[in-house]
């Protein structure tokens, strides 16, 4: 069975800075591994996505993410956080065959400041 | 990218009512959606799987006789809760699926009250 921990429940960032979210997945076959951003009482937004194709994904909102197989990790990154990108940020993996059933990690609330 | 819209966005029942969560693909024919429930703080519990034309895969623990789902076409899915009790206020979130990604709906806040 797969899964995906996200280390750090909370995170904080200075406005301009960077922003690193880390997500470690696990799944006995090649995963699909999947970002998503939920703002309060609303669902989710993709934020990117890999699914074996380029191992460095680009997303919305200046959003990146590279999938390590040695360290099976899939961290999210953006060069310089804005205030708008306070939010919860969650870290899924699906395998193929589940028909894109996505178990999700705990999420990480991301915080900047001014 | 696909729009999936669920129905309604809140929602505040009495105990012991029952409460129906629709979900509908706008723009695409989704064979499969997806209910999870998110408790506050928490992440996303996939709760079953909807398949159209057919029953319903429930996770582990979760109750399908409290929790029924319904998939009558391409294009919606309903969950329906029932007898709702205090501890079942949630919020809901449903998801279909395209070849390739899942498309996810604004979500449900239940209220038992």
């Amino acid at each position: 069975a797969q899964s995906v921990t996200q280390l750090g429940s909370h995170v904080s960032v200075s406005e301009g800075a960077l922003v690193l979210l880390r997500c470690n997945y696990s799944s006995s076959v090649p995963p699909y591994l999947f970002w998503y951003v939920q703002y309060p009482n609303q669902g989710l937004q993709l934020l990117l996505k890999y699914t074996s194709a380029a191992t460095l994904v680009k997303g919305i909102n200046g959003f990146e993410a590279e999938f390590k197989k040695s360290e099976t990790s899939f961290h999210l990154t953006k060069p310089s956080a804005h205030m708008s990108d306070a939010a919860e940020y969650f870290c899924a993996v699906s395998e193929w065959n589940s028909g894109y059933a996505l178990n999700f990690g705990k999420g990480t609330s991301l915080l900047v400041t001014p | 990218g696909a729009v999936v819209s669920q129905h309604p966005s809140r929602v505040i029942c009495k105990s012991g009512t029952s409460v129906k969560i629709e979900c509908r693909s706008l723009d695409f024919q989704a064979t499969t959606m997806f209910w999870y429930r998110q408790f506050p703080k928490k992440s996303l519990m996939l709760m079953a799987t909807s398949n159209e034309g057919s029953k319903a895969t429930y996770e582990q623990g979760v109750e399908k006789d409290k929790f029924l789902i319904n998939h009558a076409s391409l294009t919606l899915s309903t969950l329906t809760v029932t007898s709702a009790h205090p501890e079942d206020s949630s919020f809901y979130i449903c998801s279909a699926t395209t070849v390739i990604e899942a498309f996810f709906g604004q979500g449900t806040r239940l209220t038992v009250v």
